[in-house]
């Protein structure tokens, strides 16, 4: 069973617009949140993440919003720029030092036109 | 700068034909994990190590084994190659777990005929 869950495996955007991926969890433990962007032939990396003590983070043009008791969150980006396409994971984490490892979504790719 | 280095990047098996792949980090994380990405499957981990020495089971083991004979070392091995692991196979380490990002290596490509 998916204890976290991205739905859309893609999402088109044009460029200048707001790009918005979702990503729901089952494990009400589960209170830290990261989300990870790859590009093809390289490895995901780190790109913002968030506590559960806190329903909003901001870094640059990337927001992510939480609700936890939708169970859900949601990765912004504002304003979308083709160097975004990539395939963007959602994980989450059981804390505070947690004792296994993060749980990925399956990813959604995101395509910006130009 | 290397990070996490994964070698090698790409290989061809035959059924039934075994390979290890390693997985070298120079952060002096005490984490190491193998992944294995496949298309609309996302990111499966197959088995982690929490410190030199030890090793666990991930979601998707089976086929697979592992070991962590040095802190910076983490090698993934197949003993007996089978088509269904054809795969993209990604290293990652970690400071800690929980609230700890994963640092990624590049990814070998990997394909059983």
């Amino acid at each position: 069973d998916q204890q976290v869950k991205q739905n859309s495996p893609s999402l088109s955007v044009q460029e200048g617009r707001i790009s918005i991926l979702n990503c729901d969890y089952t494990n009400s433990m589960f209170d830290y949140f990261l989300w990870y962007k790859k590009y093809p032939a390289e490895g995901p990396t780190f790109l913002i993440s968030i506590s559960s003590i806190k329903d909003k983070n901001e870094d640059g043009r990337f927001t992510v919003f939480l609700n936890k008791s939708a169970k859900h969150l949601s990765l912004h980006i504002v304003p979308s720029q083709p160097g975004d396409s990539a395939v963007y994971f959602c994980a989450a984490s059981t804390s505070p030092r947690g004792n296994t490892p993060l749980v990925f979504g399956k990813g959604t790719r995101l395509s910006v036109i130009a | 700068n290397a990070g996490v280095t994964q070698t090698p990047k790409f290989r061809v098996l035959k059924t039934g034909q075994s390979m290890t792949l390693l997985c070298a980090q120079d952060m002096n994380h005490e984490y190491m994990y193998w992944y294995r990405q496949d298309p609309g499957m996302g990111l499966r981990l197959i088995h982690y190590s929490v410190g030199e020495g030890t090793t666990a089971k991930g979601e998707v083991p089976d086929g697979y084994n592992v070991s962590r004979l040095k802190k910076q070392n983490f090698l993934l091995g197949l003993e007996s190659a089978a088509p269904s692991q054809t795969s993209v196979y990604f290293c990652a380490s970690s400071r800690g777990q929980g609230r700890e990002k994963l640092f990624f290596g590049s990814g070998t490509q990997l394909s059983v005929l």
